[in-house]
C-alpha cells in the first residue's frame, strides 16, 4: 500500500529565506509523486509532479522537488520565500490504480 | 472556463437531517473523487467513480453515499447527519486516459465545510 509522511505540521520562515518541506513515501511500485498547495478557503492546486525521468522537478511559483529513491523522499524547496507562499502543502503518492494518498499537510507561515 | 464547482461552500445543520453536497465539473473528466479533510489529518478518499454508473468506496469508511448518473455530476448524500460527520469535503476530478496524459492529476473544487450540531 502507498503512504506518505510529511515531517513537520508547521513551518515558519522569514521572507526571503529557504523553504524546505519534507516528504517521505512508501510504495510497492515505482511511485508517482505530487505536491499540492491549498490556500485558505480554496481547494488544492497542483504545484508539481514526478512520474518518470528527471528526478529534479520544477513547479509553479518557483518551487521544485527532488525525487530520491534511495531515501524514499520527495522534499519540496523554494530558495526565497514570499509572503504569498503562506499556505498548506500536501505531498501525495499515486497507487497503481492512480488513486492518490495524501500526507497530513504542512502549514507554512512567512514572517515579514 | 473549465472548472469544478462545489455547493454549498458552508453548511450548518442539525443532527438527523439529510444533506446532499453537490459537485459538478465542466472539463469532461471521467474520474471523480470525494475526499474528507480534517485539520492536521491526511486527506482521506471516501468515494470515487471512473464513469457513469460506476461508484466505489474509498479507503476511509463513510456513511455517505454517492451517485454518478451524469459524467459531470457527482453528488454526495448523508441520509442522517451526525456531529461525527462534521468535516470539510473536497471533490476532485481527473481525466481517464493514461498517466502520461495526466490521468491522476486531480483538479479540486473549493470544498464544502459541513458542521452538524
Amino acid at each position: 500500500a502507498q503512504s506518505v509522511t510529511q515531517l513537520g505540521s508547521h513551518v515558519s520562515v522569514s521572507e526571503g529565506a529557504l523553504v524546505l518541506l519534507r516528504c517521505n513515501y512508501s510504495s510497492s511500485v515505482p511511485p508517482y509523486l505530487f505536491w499540492y498547495v491549498q490556500y485558505p478557503n480554496q481547494g488544492l492546486q497542483l504545484l508539481l509532479k514526478y512520474t518518470t525521468g528527471a528526478t529534479l522537478v520544477k513547479g509553479i511559483n518557483g518551487f521544485e522537488a527532488e525525487f530520491k529513491k534511495s531515501e524514499t523522499s520527495f522534499h519540496l524547496t523554494k530558495p526565497s520565500a514570499h509572503m504569498s507562499d503562506a499556505a498548506e502543502y500536501f505531498c501525495a503518492v499515486s497507487d497503481p490504480d492512480y488513486k492518490l494518498s495524501f500526507g497530513a499537510g504542512t502549514t507554512v507561515t512567512v514572517r515579514a | 472556463e473549465a472548472d469544478i464547482y462545489q455547493t454549498p461552500r458552508y453548511l450548518v445543520i442539525g443532527t438527523g437531517k439529510k444533506i446532499t453536497l453537490e459537485c459538478s465539473q465542466t472539463m469532461g473528466h471521467d474520474k471523480m473523487y470525494w475526499y474528507q479533510q480534517d485539520p492536521g489529518m491526511e486527506l482521506h478518499l471516501i468515494h470515487y467513480s471512473y464513469g457513469v454508473n460506476s461508484t466505489e468506496k474509498g479507503d476511509l469508511s463513510s456513511e455517505s453515499t454517492v451517485s454518478r448518473i451524469r459524467t459531470e455530476h457527482f453528488p454526495l448524500t448523508l441520509e442522517s447527519a451526525r456531529p461525527s460527520h462534521t468535516s470539510q469535503y473536497l471533490c476532485a476530478s481527473s481525466p481517464r486516459t493514461g498517466l502520461r496524459s495526466g490521468a491522476n492529476v486531480l483538479t479540486f473544487g473549493a470544498g464544502s465545510r459541513l458542521t452538524v450540531l
